[in-house]
């Protein structure tokens, strides 16, 4: 089946250091991705949608200079923390549409866990 | 506004009792209703979803759900739950963009 694969899964950081991570469509091409941001004990928070070969849609109070997302091919969706700070760490997900469902069924990646020292 | 509420924050359930995961929404028109389970170092796992017809639902792992547009809910329920079900249950309204707060779910032998 359509499989989204995060990477990496856990990663620490020093404060005001840049992170990357890649979200990517196994097996299936995917013009649209989502990134959410899930906090310990609390709801998933859609951040961003992600368009291939056009810029990043942003939801309300994301800031898009903090997180950077680009979407340079039909299996790859990274997101940049830039500058991070303690209060950026988090649980971050991302999504990609399944085939045969339109945009109703996301199969979504296991997640990467980003702690800012 | 679109929003979903899960009043439950974390629920107990001994192995092989009943469950029911209560999930209400607020959307203008008729949605999109999911449940997903996470489990630690899991991505999200969709059990079921409703679009239209049949308001009863069945999921995967014995799951099953009812859309009842009076009460603008849409329950998750297993009739025997398994030690392997504990984990954190959310419910999302329309494409997933908006999930509830989850409930979390501690089978006990």
């Amino acid at each position: 089946g359509a499989v989204v694969s995060q990477h990496p899964s856990w990663v620490i950081c020093k404060s005001g250091t840049s992170v990357k991570i890649e979200c990517r469509s196994l097996d299936f091409q995917a013009t649209t991705m989502f990134w959410y941001r899930q906090f310990p004990k609390q709801s998933l928070m859609l951040m961003a949608t992600s368009n291939e070969g056009s810029k990043a849609t942003y939801e309300q109070g994301v800031e898009k200079d903090k997180f950077l997302i680009n979407h340079a091919s039909l299996t790859l969706s990274t997101l940049t923390v830039t500058s991070a700070h303690p209060e950026d760490s988090s649980f971050y997900i991302c999504s990609a549409p399944l085939l045969g469902h339109g945009a109703n069924v996301l199969t979504f990646g296991a997640g990467s866990r980003l702690t800012v020292l | 506004a679109q929003s979903v509420t899960q009043p439950d924050i974390h629920i107990t359930v001994s192995e092989g009792a009943s469950l029911e995961l209560r999930c209400n929404y607020s959307y203008g028109a008729t949605p999109y209703l999911f449940w997903y389970v996470q489990s630690p170092g899991q991505g999200l796992q969709l059990l079921l979803k409703y679009f239209s017809g049949d308001t009863l639902v069945q999921g995967i792992k014995g799951f099953e759900a009812e859309f009842k547009r009076s009460q603008s809910s849409f329950n998750l329920r297993k009739p025997s739950v398994h030690w392997s079900d504990a984990a954190e249950y959310f419910c999302a309204v329309k494409n997933q963009f908006y999930f509830g707060t989850g409930t979390s779910l501690t089978v006990i032998p």
